[in-house]
């Protein structure tokens, strides 16, 4: 697994609730990468952190916002939870020239 | 921002066969491209990768090739086996846009 983490495995919410995953990233690694995986399509990127602070942002909106610790482990929130927000979100670990995955969270909106 | 096209989007081969995926991009300052098989259930996996000053690279049963005046690379998988069954995707950095994926089937 790379020693890639991500918290927590599965979460259920409800439309309009607040959400936060966590992640952390492999040793050594210093930038972490979010992506949104809606079922049977690819990863989208959702922003990039580096020395604590966004470095890029896909196309998403204000509702996800992000954050990086000192430590390197990062944080996805995303609020106004809506339907459409249901995937796997995924995390990148990336340093010296590799990227890892973590093993995502699950989160259902209902 | 970048965009990345994946072809095709279901391909069955017989065991033994060789397997072949085709991405393109459109960030001419893309310069880092990896390959991920992601089955069931699982985290992406990265399985290769090329960098814009090579043209193409192999590990054991599988290449990437790149063609840059092109802009469009490919996954290249020799004597398939059944376990290489799996989605594929690519990506184009810089923001690590991935492709929509290709769902390869091998048949025993």
């Amino acid at each position: 697994d790379a020693g890639v983490t991500q918290s927590p495995t599965h979460l259920i919410k409800t439309r309009g609730q607040q959400v936060t995953l966590r992640c952390s990233p492999k040793s050594g690694h210093d930038t972490v990468s979010w992506y949104q995986q809606a079922l049977g399509q690819g990863p989208q990127f959702i922003f990039q952190y580096y020395e604590e602070e966004e470095r890029q942002r896909g196309n998403f909106p204000d509702r996800f916002s992000g954050h990086q610790f000192p430590n390197y482990s990062s944080e996805l929130n995303v609020n106004a939870l809506l339907l459409g927000d249901s995937a796997l979100y995924l995390c990148a670990s990336e340093g010296y020239n590799e990227q890892f995955f973590g093993p995502g969270t699950r989160l259902t909106v209902l | 921002g970048e965009n990345v096209e994946q072809h095709p989007s279901t391909l069955s081969v017989q065991e033994g066969d060789s397997a072949v995926i085709k991405c393109t991009y459109s960030d001419s300052a893309s310069n880092y491209f990896p390959w991920y098989k992601q089955e069931l259930g699982k985290r992406p996996q990265l399985i290769i990768d090329i960098r814009s000053n090579v043209g193409e690279k192999k590990d054991q049963r599988i290449a990437v090739t790149l063609n840059k005046t092109a802009k469009h690379f490919s996954l290249h998988i020799t004597e398939t086996q059944p376990e290489d069954s799996a989605v594929y995707f690519c990506a184009a950095s810089n923001d690590m846009r991935f492709g929509a994926g290709t769902r390869l089937t091998v048949k025993p």
